[in-house]
């Protein structure tokens, strides 16, 4: 089956611990991306992957890193997490053709709580 | 399930009418939407999409209708069924890779 899969669902931690969420497709697309989802703000980017090793800052990538090693994988790092990341994380994928992003599948989403 | 959103603007409709879901979008350059259907508890399911050289594309049971005078964008869904019952966002595609989500609609059915 075709999907994003994103790991842990649920994830409650600390303020300043480190922590990975992992995202992986099985689609052989080109670009990945997160967001976080977060009441009254709708969702918004994180950062994005046009191709391995290419990533760029999205609208809020304060206080996150990437890395796109290969092209199924995308996690999305957190160094010193903080409660104002406390958010429903979402990565999604998609092929690029001509430069052009022609619609994201989306992952089930990561509810992290940092207290 | 996961709650996505506690002030979205909500619409309420009966079993078997038809929803329309309006979306203004900001950037004029945009030459690309998408409809997208959120269930609680799930990420963001693909609904539709339509470029800006058309003004209107239909689906099973969906159409979209693009405004680019008034840079509106409607999802119509017909006969609307409990199972529509999802918080729809429009996207744009403003450049390259990156997507703009607008904030969101509650679509409520009511049996």
């Amino acid at each position: 089956e075709a999907q994003v899969t994103q790991n842990p669902r649920y994830l409650i931690t600390v303020t300043g611990k480190k922590l990975t969420v992992t995202c992986s497709q099985n689609m052989n697309h080109e670009y990945m991306s997160w967001y976080r989802q977060d009441p009254g703000l709708g969702l918004r980017q994180i950062y994005y992957s046009m191709n391995v090793e290419v990533t760029d800052k999205g609208d809020v990538p304060e206080g996150y890193k990437v890395s796109r090693k290969e092209k199924r994988n995308f996690p999305l790092i957190l160094e010193s997490p903080s409660p104002n990341q406390t958010s429903l994380y979402f990565c999604a994928s998609s092929f690029g053709r001509q430069g052009r992003n022609y619609g994201y599948t989306f992952g089930s989403g990561t509810r992290l709580t940092v207290v | 399930g996961e709650s996505v959103g506690l002030h979205l603007p909500t619409l309420s409709v009966q079993e078997g009418d038809n929803s329309i879901i309006n979306c203004a979008y900001s950037n004029s350059a945009s030459d690309y939407f998408i409809w997208y259907k959120q269930e609680s508890g799930k990420g963001p399911q693909f609904i539709i999409d339509i470029r800006s050289n058309m003004d209107k594309r239909q689906g099973q049971r969906v159409t979209v209708l693009l405004n680019k005078t008034v840079k509106h964008l409607s999802l119509q869904i017909a006969a609307t069924q409990p199972g529509d019952s999802a918080v729809y966002f429009c996207a744009e595609n403003r450049a390259g890779n990156m997507l703009t989500f607008g904030g969101g609609t509650r679509l409520m059915v009511k049996p």
